[in-house]
């Protein structure tokens, strides 16, 4: 199976700044790799798709990039709706895995 | 409008037959790429991709879980079925079930929780 990590574990971060989490697959995984958000006690939702393709309705601060091993998520001007957790998982080829998650706090 | 809802027993004992019930709106699996996925995520961790059913009935399973799960669907009442057996504790999870978009998971439904105990 494909192994994917995700650093880091956690990030304080304050409304405005701009963060970054990495995603990083044991094999080549192409740019077959989706990106969700979760909010404590919700279920997750589809933030990117195809390592860049920003899903319907997501807001343009999100943004992703990379392809191959290595992959980001990056938020532009955090807001308060955006602390919560976030998961890649590869969607190249069975089993689709997830990364570890990332907990982004408000410092 | 897209959505998902599961249910399930909420408590079963070890040993037990899980049996889980996806139920969904806005979409129709008689319809070429269509797919549903279960996944499930124990309490203040990960997510676990568990097995996602196509529009032609075919069936992808987790390698580390094949053997005890079973899916299936009802396209005329739009609802899928998975079925765990042989639960045992670390089967304690909130289950999901998502509507697959090629590969990714593109709606969720809110989740059922079902915790395994004697």
């Amino acid at each position: 199976d494909i192994q994917m990590t995700q650093s880091p574990a956690s990030l304080s971060a304050s409304v405005g700044e701009t963060v970054t989490i990495t995603c990083r697959a044991s094999e080549n995984i192409y740019s077959y790799l989706a990106w969700y958000q979760q909010k404590q006690g919700k279920s997750p939702h589809l933030l990117v798709y195809n390592a860049k393709t920003l899903a319907e309705g997501v807001p343009s601060r999100f943004s992703g990039s990379g392809s191959g091993t290595q992959f980001s998520l990056k938020i532009n001007s955090l807001q308060p709706e955006d602390f919560g957790s976030y998961y890649c998982q590869h969607h190249y080829g069975t089993p689709p895995t997830f990364g570890g998650g990332t907990k982004l706090e408000i410092k | 409008q897209v959505t998902l809802k599961e249910s399930g027993p909420g408590i079963l004992q070890p040993s037990q037959t899980l049996s889980l019930t996806c139920s969904f709106s806005g979409f129709s699996l008689s319809t070429s790429g269509m797919g549903v996925g279960w996944i499930r995520q124990p309490s203040g961790k990960g997510l676990e991709w568990l097995a996602h059913i196509w529009w032609d009935d075919v069936k992808r399973y987790n390698p580390a879980l094949k053997s005890r799960l079973t899916l299936s669907k009802n396209t005329s009442s739009s609802q899928v079925f998975l079925k765990i057996a042989s639960v045992d504790t670390a089967d304690t999870a909130t289950y999901y079930c998502a509507r697959v978009d090629s590969a990714w998971f593109a709606y969720w439904g809110q989740g059922t929780l079902v915790t395994v105990s004697a």
